[in-house]
């Protein structure tokens, strides 16, 4: 069975351009999150989707950052406009939630993004 | 509100070595308490887990015991392999949300 896949591996942009990574999660997870990880630090929670539906973005910073899962499977993460201190790996992961959050996430292996 | 502390890397072992990377939590309550495992090159996996006080979790060789009383869910093996080698994260699950630690970088030296 195929895992958590993301596109693209690597990219690399400069300020003030936009940027989008893409995500598909196992097939069947309900759940989905987008996660932010700086070098030497643990991942870091954007957004939590049930379905189609956000319902933790608490973290996510709006005026800049935008999500979408518009059929419930795939979702899509942008920026716009990058700034120099969105250079980190993003990281999608997905699991089985069914209204409780067992702590089991499964990951994909990260989008790296390098602003200059 | 929840958080986690765990041991600063990276931490350099020889094989067949013991290891202990000690994490403690602050969370509300009895959290399930979990790590993860980074492998070079590869994505974040669950290594193991432990839902209440007093469990033990184990995989691969790697045990963890919920330790209630301190707070914490120290990762433990008693004989590490070079394929040991990569980032090891403590992560508490409270509120419904999963917080991850820094992250302990692993290596092991032939």
């Amino acid at each position: 069975e195929a895992g958590v896949v993301q596109s693209p591996r690597y990219k690399i942009i400069e300020k003030k351009q936009p940027v989008a990574f893409w995500c598909n999660p196992i097939s069947g997870h309900n759940t989905l999150y987008w996660y932010l990880q700086n070098l030497g630090q643990g991942p870091e929670l954007l957004i939590r989707y049930e379905n189609e539906e956000a319902v933790d973005d608490s973290q996510l910073p709006k005026d800049r950052f935008s999500a979408e899962r518009l059929k419930g499977v795939d979702s899509t993460l942008k920026i716009q406009p990058a700034e120099l201190g969105d250079s980190a790996v993003y990281l999608c992961a997905s699991s089985l939630y069914g209204g409780r959050n067992t702590g089991e996430l499964f990951f994909g292996e990260g989008s790296r993004l390098t602003v200059l | 509100g929840n958080s986690v502390t765990q041991m600063e890397g990276p931490v350099t072992l020889s094989e067949e070595a013991f290891l202990t990377i000690n994490c403690t939590y602050t969370a509300t309550g009895y959290p399930s308490l979990f790590w993860y495992v980074q492998y070079p090159g590869e994505g974040l996996q669950l290594l193991l887990k432990a839902t209440k006080a007093d469990d033990k979790g184990s995989n691969k060789g790697f045990e963890a015991t919920y330790r209630k009383e301190t707070t914490s869910f120290h990762l433990e093996k008693g004989s590490v392999q070079v394929s040991d080698s990569a980032v090891y994260f403590c992560a508490p699950l409270g509120e419904d949300k999963i917080i991850f630690g820094k992250g302990t970088r692993l290596h092991i030296l032939p």
